[in-house]
Order: C-alpha cells, then sequence, then structure tokens
C-alpha cells in the first residue's frame, strides 16, 4: 500500500463546475497536510495547506481533512480551464521546518470550456 | 514571495560527462532543501535531503557517488550527476520551506536533464 493514494485520473468536469480531488494515506501520525497544483512540464506550487480537521477555504478553493478517515481532499469551486493541471497531495508527519514530506502519484484534471 | 531559482532550466550533455544543477533560496535561507527526481508522466520520487553544513540524506535506492550534493551556505544547494548516462535523463527538481509558508514547500523551476 502506498502512502499517500490518489486516484490517477484523468478527472473532467465542466467549466464552472465544481471539481473534487481526493487523498487518502495511511501513517495515522500525519500531521501536516498540502496540496500542489503542477502544469505539464513546470515544477508544483502550493495552494493549500491543512492541519486540523474539517475544512479551510482560500478563494475557490477548499481542503478537507478527516484524521479519523485519514482522508484529505480539495474542492475548486467555478472550475476554469487555468485550473487544468495535475494536483497532488502531500503528506508530512511532522510539523518541523526540515520534515520530509510524501507525495502521492497525482491526480490530473481538465477543465472544459 | 519567497523564490526558489534553480538554474540551468534545461541542458544536454553527453553520457560519461558530470552535470551540476544549483537551487538557491532567494532572500530567505535554508537550513534544509530536498531534492526531486520526476520521470515524465509519473510522481516526485525525493532522492535526497540536503542539509546546510552536513552531508546529504540520501533515499534508498539512490546512489550518493552518483548524485553529489553540497550544500555550502544557507542560500545555495548544488546536485551533480556524474558520469550522466541516458537512463539518468529526468526532470530535477529541488525545494525548500519559505518563512511564512506554514510547512509546505516552495519549489525550484526545475531542471530538464537530457542526456544524449
Amino acid at each position: 500500500q502506498k502512502e499517500v493514494e490518489q486516484n490517477s485520473g484523468p478527472l473532467s468536469v465542466p467549466e464552472g463546475a465544481i471539481a473534487s480531488l481526493n487523498c487518502t494515506y495511511s501513517d495515522r501520525v500525519s500531521q501536516s497536510f498540502f496540496w500542489y497544483r503542477q502544469y505539464s512540464g513546470k515544477s508544483p506550487e502550493l495552494i493549500m495547506s491543512i492541519y486540523s480537521n474539517g475544512d479551510k477555504e482560500d478563494g475557490r478553493f477548499t481542503a478537507q481533512l478527516n484524521k479519523a478517515s485519514q482522508y484529505v481532499s480539495l474542492l475548486i469551486r467555478d472550475s476554469q480551464p487555468s485550473d487544468s493541471a495535475t494536483y497532488l497531495c502531500a503528506v508530512k508527519v511532522l510539523n518541523t521546518n526540515a520534515g520530509k514530506s510524501t507525495f502521492g502519484d497525482g491526480t490530473t484534471l481538465t477543465v472544459k470550456p | 514571495g519567497a523564490v526558489v531559482s534553480q538554474h540551468p532550466s534545461w541542458v544536454i550533455c553527453k553520457s560519461g560527462t558530470s552535470v551540476k544543477i544549483e537551487c538557491r533560496s532567494l532572500d530567505f535561507q535554508a537550513t534544509t532543501m530536498f531534492w526531486y527526481r520526476q520521470f515524465p508522466k509519473q510522481s516526485l520520487m525525493l532522492m535526497a535531503t540536503s542539509n546546510e553544513g552536513s552531508k546529504a540524506t540520501y533515499e534508498q535506492g539512490v546512489e550518493k557517488d552518483k548524485f553529489l550534493i553540497n550544500h555550502a551556505s544557507l542560500t545555495l544547494s548544488t546536485l551533480t550527476v556524474t558520469s550522466a548516462h541516458p537512463e539518468d535523463s529526468s526532470f530535477y527538481i529541488c525545494s525548500a520551506r519559505a518563512p511564512g509558508q506554514d510547512y509546505g514547500y516552495t519549489f525550484g523551476s526545475g531542471t530538464r536533464l537530457t542526456v544524449v
């Protein structure tokens, strides 16, 4: 079992719809959770981080965390074609500067105009 | 915001030669940087953790003598791919945690290495 699992997709949604991206992790002591967006041929960029159970909203993005179910998700409201990218879920055991993150394989999202 | 600068963006080299990739944190200090490799349509693979002033920590299966990492200052880490072979062709990306970014990473722009 992979430490961080994501559906590879591709996930396709029409413009203006809600895109839902899911991620599960295996290490129960994980404390930090991140979503990165990676456009084709580019390096990843951090878009959301979440540490506590519940929802965290930032503009059109909402991260949801359920530690009991070891599940983290990312919702993108009013999806735009520019949101088309691969979304990487990352998990970190410790809330430390040096601790490394474990990445999922990513979900490819296509938003169709 | 904080920027991690990575150079070169792309490089083509002959088989058997060595290539050095630089990763610089601009406007912030990074005691720890991470080096990743990504093959087409695959996820990030952590190669090593670069620690300022000490030896790098390599992930299992990564040859430390082939992928030399030097983190001589708080703003610069370098990865040297020695005796490169075509199978080393990949997208190499460095990252660091920037201040005020919770515990997430800022990534460099990546280096696309092609060994011919």
